[in-house]
Parts: structure tokens; C-alpha cells; sequence
């Protein structure tokens, strides 16, 4: 069965541009969360989706916002690149999300410029 | 706070038994887990320890959770230099999904 799976796995993009990040989960399970994890540093929460619904929020800005398709799939985006969104971001995927391990994709590796 | 502590660099030589430590703040946490990541790679669920159990043992891993003190361990035995890998110790706070992560302990295993 396949793994929680990420596209793109590198992306470079300038300041201020927009990105927009996709990640399938595993077959079965119906709940996305996204990290961020910056070199050097433990992944960082930044949203968690169950059914649709935004069931938790990290401390990122608004800049930073998602959404779940009803085939459970999810986008991250983010708006107004700053060099600091620099980082490696992780989908993880679980059957409800509460309480639930989490199973992480490879990542997406964003470079901004 | 918030933070989840880890010693940051451990060596051991292959066919030791290594032990990652890492220490929590949440005393309702539920779950812990243990993560590995390889270079260039996403995080791997090695195993996991509900908060009411005090050890959970799985082929070469075991976990110690002493919950008084707030310490969990990872101890991996016959340590091979594919174990070389950033080791993650995550809570789990019944907060929407979020998971807690410490900064990582990197394990170096030296033929």
C-alpha cells in the first residue's frame, strides 16, 4: 500500500510569491495534519483536517492556510513567501486524527530566494 | 512551556545499545512517540507508548516512560550503522492532532 505521498518534493520560489503544496494520505485514513520543520529543528504543527474541517491550528499567520478534498487529499498554501518560510513540509496522516499515530510523507523542500 | 527536551548528539559503536532520552513538560500528554528521520527523507513512526504504560518493548526497540519525572527512552539494542538516522520524541496533547515534537537527537553508529 502506498505511503502518505507529497508533490512537489522541491520547489524554488521568490519573495512574496504564493505556494500551494498537495499531499495524498493513506488509503483509508481521513485525517491531514502539516508541519513545518526547519533545519536544524523538530517539526512544527501547523494545521490538522478531519472530514473537511480544520479540527486544529499551529501558531503560523494567516498567510498560511488549507484545505481537505472530500477524497481526504489536502493543499497547504501559503501566501506573501518570506525567506524565513524556507523548510521542509511534512503532511502526516492518521484514521481521525485525535489520539491517532501520525504517518509522515517525505516532505516538500521549499527554498525561497 | 512548551518544549520537549533532547540531548542533541549520542555515538555508540556498532553492535552497542544505544539510549536516546527525552524529556516532557505536559503531564496529560497521551501518547509519546518515537520518530526516525533519515537525510533527505520525511519522519518514520518507529513505535509509540500510551501514558499509562510504563515500558513497551518491540523486536530491538524499548520504550521507558517514567511518568512522575516526565522521561521517556528509546533504547535500540545491537545498534547496526543503518540506525545512524535524527531520532524524534513527539506528545500528544489531545489538541487538535497537534503533536509536540523535541529538536531531534542525532545517533551516530560507528562500525
Amino acid at each position: 500500500d502506498a505511503g502518505v505521498t507529497q508533490s512537489p518534493t522541491h520547489l524554488i520560489k521568490t519573495r512574496g510569491q504564493h505556494v500551494t503544496l498537495r499531499c495524498s494520505p493513506i488509503s483509508g485514513h481521513k485525517s491531514v495534519s502539516w508541519y513545518q520543520q526547519v533545519l536544524g529543528q523538530g517539526p512544527q504543527f501547523i494545521f490538522q483536517y478531519y472530514e473537511k474541517e480544520e479540527r486544529g491550528r499551529g501558531n503560523f499567520p494567516d498567510r498560511f492556510s488549507a484545505r481537505q478534498f472530500p477524497n481526504y487529499s489536502s493543499e497547504l498554501n501559503v501566501n506573501a513567501l518570506l525567506l524565513g518560510d524556507s523548510a521542509l513540509y511534512l503532511c502526516a496522516s492518521s484514521f481521525t486524527g485525535e489520539e491517532q499515530p501520525q504517518h509522515f510523507g517525505d516532505g516538500t523542500r521549499l527554498s525561497i530566494l | 512551556g512548551e518544549d520537549v527536551e533532547q540531548s542533541l548528539f549520542l555515538s555508540v559503536r556498532e553492535g552497542d545499545s544505544s539510549v536516546i532520552n527525552c524529556t516532557y513538560t505536559d503531564s496529560s500528554s497521551t501518547y509519546l512517540y518515537w520518530y526516525k528521520q533519515e537525510p533527505g527523507a520525511g519522519l518514520q513512526l518507529l513505535t509509540y507508548i500510551f501514558s499509562n504504560m510504563d515500558m513497551k518493548q518491540d523486536q530491538r526497540l524499548t520504550v521507558l516512560l517514567n511518568k512522575k519525572d516526565k522521561h521517556l527512552s528509546l533504547r535500540i539494542a545491537d545498534t547496526q550503522t543503518g540506525d545512524s538516522a535524527i531520532y524524534f520524541c513527539a506528545e500528544s496533547r489531545n489538541q487538535g492532532g497537534k503533536l509536540i515534537f523535541g529538536q531531534g537527537t542525532e545517533l551516530s553508529v560507528k562500525p
